[in-house]
């Protein structure tokens, strides 16, 4: 069966490390997302991506980084966490707006 | 600015009686809806989705209504049950144009036995 998956599903690091977050789907999909989730603010995009080679910002991407070299891995690299990114993460793919997106399970990122 | 509004944080309702969701939204060039319904520990799920060129979705227990003029939507679910208890998220994107779905902060169900 085709899924979505994200890795680690917990992490803790340290205040300026630099840390990846995977997400992995075998849907085939194009495009391809990560949110961030907290409370009060729900879901906010950070970076998402249309296809390979494509990266775009969202709303809260000061601070994070993609890449996309293949159909399907979006990773996200927090380039020196910060406390502030102390968050829920979850990686979304969607083929078609129609449909909605598929997401991950997500990965609960501690900055201390 | 938040363009997607949840504006009830949280939400208790009997079993068997009917649950309401409500959401606003502010841009007007959004022109697909959807909701996701979401249980600790795991990820959003796709739940019912409307166009804005129809102004009522139904799938089973849920339905979905848009009030364009009035920039609002809300989700029914009818009749509610236990495993309906989950944070529901109201999401909006222009369809057309294929940008990225803006979610509200989302509205915590709670059914009651």
């Amino acid at each position: 069966d085709a899924e979505i998956t994200q890795s680690p599903r917990h992490k803790i690091t340290e205040t300026g490390r630099q840390v990846t977050l995977a997400c992995h789907q075998t849907w085939n999909h194009n495009n391809m997302f990560w949110y961030r989730q907290d409370l009060g603010h729900g879901l906010r995009l950070i970076h998402y991506s249309y296809g390979v080679q494509d990266t775009n910002k969202g709303e809260v991407s000061d601070g994070y980084s993609v890449s996309r070299s293949n159909t399907e891995d979006l990773p996200l690299t927090l380039e020196s966490a910060a406390s502030s990114q102390t968050s829920v993460y979850f990686c979304a793919s969607s083929d078609s707006q129609l449909y909605g997106y598929t997401f991950g399970s997500g990965t609960r990122l501690t900055v201390v | 600015d938040q363009q997607v509004k949840q504006n009830s944080p949280s939400l208790s309702v009997q079993e068997g009686r009917i649950s309401i969701l409500n959401c606003d939204y502010t841009n007007s060039m959004f022109d697909y809806f959807l909701w996701y319904k979401k249980y600790p520990a795991e990820g959003p799920t796709f739940l019912i989705s409307i166009s804005s060129i129809k102004d009522k979705n139904e799938d089973g227990r849920f339905t979905v209504f848009l009030n364009k003029s009035a920039k609002h939507l809300s989700l029914h679910i009818v009749p509610s049950q236990p495993g309906d208890s989950a944070v529901y998220f109201c999401a909006a994107s222009t369809y057309s144009g294929n940008t990225p779905l803006v979610f509200g902060k989302g509205t915590r169900l709670s059914v009651i036995a």
